[in-house]
């Protein structure tokens, strides 16, 4: 399945490292999304950008800081995280989360994070 | 604020048998319930999805049954397969509205 890809798949980084991910989606779809996943918890939402516009930041920490050139790309900058975000990080998208949209939001494959 | 829990955490049931995975929602007004399969190293992909506007769906083995006055609603697998083992994730939404996620059940099917 190509509709999300994510890279790099993998990546492990030091405290003080500044990395980034990056998420594109083939879909068409407006909407693009930033979830953490961590072992037994449910799925975190982070950001979401609607049109390129960020429209929700669930009090994520700073040390985060997307990016949205356009409705087919996001990207998730990290700087001096910390080794309690180690995890999963999946992107999504959805056509635009509107009343009469299905809301089906479509996954990449994720980025698996370690922070050492 | 607004939650979906999710039960069991973990189901283990023997092949062939059937499996319901159960949530509740708080927010009254949610009319998108939907119903996401993540295999073990994989991505979740939606695998049934139901709106307020009917009381169940069927899509082959899988079915999903809405009360919207209880306020949950539920998976239901028959004649499960090894293929089915994987985390289920229940969501909820409403209209313009980000999806509230379950925490997920592990499926296990016993050969």
């Amino acid at each position: 399945e190509t509709g999300v890809t994510q890279t790099p798949r993998h990546l492990v980084m030091g405290m003080t490292n500044k990395k980034s991910l990056k998420c594109e989606q083939h879909l068409g779809h407006n909407a693009m999304y930033w979830y953490k996943q961590s072992a037994k918890k449910p799925l975190e939402l982070m950001f979401v950008y609607n049109f390129k516009e960020q429209t929700e930041n669930n009090s994520v920490p700073s040390r985060f800081s997307p990016e949205c050139p356009n409705s087919s790309h996001l990207f998730l900058h990290l700087h001096t995280l910390q080794p309690e975000d180690s995890a999963l990080y999946l992107c999504a998208s959805s056509q635009n989360p509107g009343p009469t949209s299905t809301d089906t939001q479509y996954f990449g494959p994720g980025t698996r994070l370690t922070v050492l | 604020g607004e939650n979906v829990e999710q039960h069991p955490s973990t189901l283990s049931v023997q092949e062939g048998d059937s499996a319901v995975i159960k949530c509740t929602y708080s927010d009254s007004a949610s009319n998108y319930f939907p119903w996401y399969k993540q295999e073990l190293g994989k991505r979740p992909q939606l695998i049934i999805d139901i709106r307020s506007n009917v009381g169940e769906k069927k899509d082959q083995r899988i079915a999903v049954t809405l009360n919207k006055t209880a306020k949950h609603f539920s998976l239901h697998i028959t004649e499960t397969q090894p293929e089915d083992s994987a985390v289920y994730f229940c969501a909820a939404s409403r209209s313009n509205y980000q999806l509230i996620w379950g925490a997920g059940t592990k499926l296990i099917i016993k050969p």
